[in-house]
């Protein structure tokens, strides 16, 4: 389905734990993103990839950490989780850009990854 | 810094009725504004953007620059349309989208 997945789809651990997320993608997209889900806050970037080993912070960076090693595999780390960090997690991928693209700018979603902390 | 915000956390309605989800945003330079939508049980999902000017699903949003808005309407709900909705903003430089708090429509039967 639209070629990205997310794994795990759900995670339950305790705070002070590591805990990383794995986003696969088999479309070739340049850009994957992590965004979180959050009740009145709506969806918000965490970190973004724009290239093997090219990524950058979002608006909510702080505690989490990315990697990005090949084309396919944007991961997603919690050092030492915390209860503020109970969320649901997106990946997303977008391909090339420019107006002439049709799909440019456009974003694919995964199906989310439920974190609970306890 | 942009933003986007969506006044309303739920908006209901009953089948028939038009409806409209309000998008305001703040953005000093040239945007591309978009709308995503998440039905239960399925993945978030492209339903338009303000460049395309399209109808998709009898919705349409048109680009207000002068007030900063980007309303979806739809002149007649259906049940199937109850989902959550989040309006979603682009620079014109970068890639990345700044998404509002998002709107759940609930269309009565």
């Amino acid at each position: 389905d639209a070629g990205i997945t997310q794994s795990p789809r759900h995670k339950v651990t305790e705070t002070g734990t590591p805990v990383t997320l794995r986003c696969h993608q088999t479309e070739n997209h340049r850009y994957m993103y992590w965004y979180r889900q959050d009740p009145g806050h709506g969806l918000r970037l965490i970190h973004y990839s724009y290239g093997v080993k090219d990524t950058d912070k979002g608006e909510v960076s702080d505690g989490y950490s990315v990697s990005r090693s090949k084309t396919e595999d944007f991961l997603l780390t919690l050092e030492s989780a915390t209860s503020s960090q109970t969320s649901v997690y997106f990946c997303a991928i977008s391909g090339p850009t420019g107006a002439a693209y049709s799909g440019a700018n456009v974003l694919t979603f995964g199906a989310g990854s439920r974190l609970t902390v306890l | 810094a942009q933003r986007v915000t969506q006044p309303e956390k739920l908006l209901s309605v009953f089948k028939g009725a038009p409806v409209e989800l309000k998008c305001n945003y703040s953005y000093s330079g040239s945007p591309e504004l978009f709308w995503y939508v998440q039905y239960s049980r399925q993945r978030l999902q492209l339903l338009l953007r303000h460049i395309s000017r399209e109808s998709i699903k009898g919705f349409t949003a048109d680009l207000n620059k002068g007030e900063t808005s980007f309303h979806l309407k739809k002149p007649f709900a259906q049940e199937e349309d109850s989902a959550m909705y989040y309006c979603a903003l682009r620079r014109n430089a970068g890639n990345m989208l700044t998404f509002g708090g998002g709107t759940r429509l609930m269309v009565k039967p």
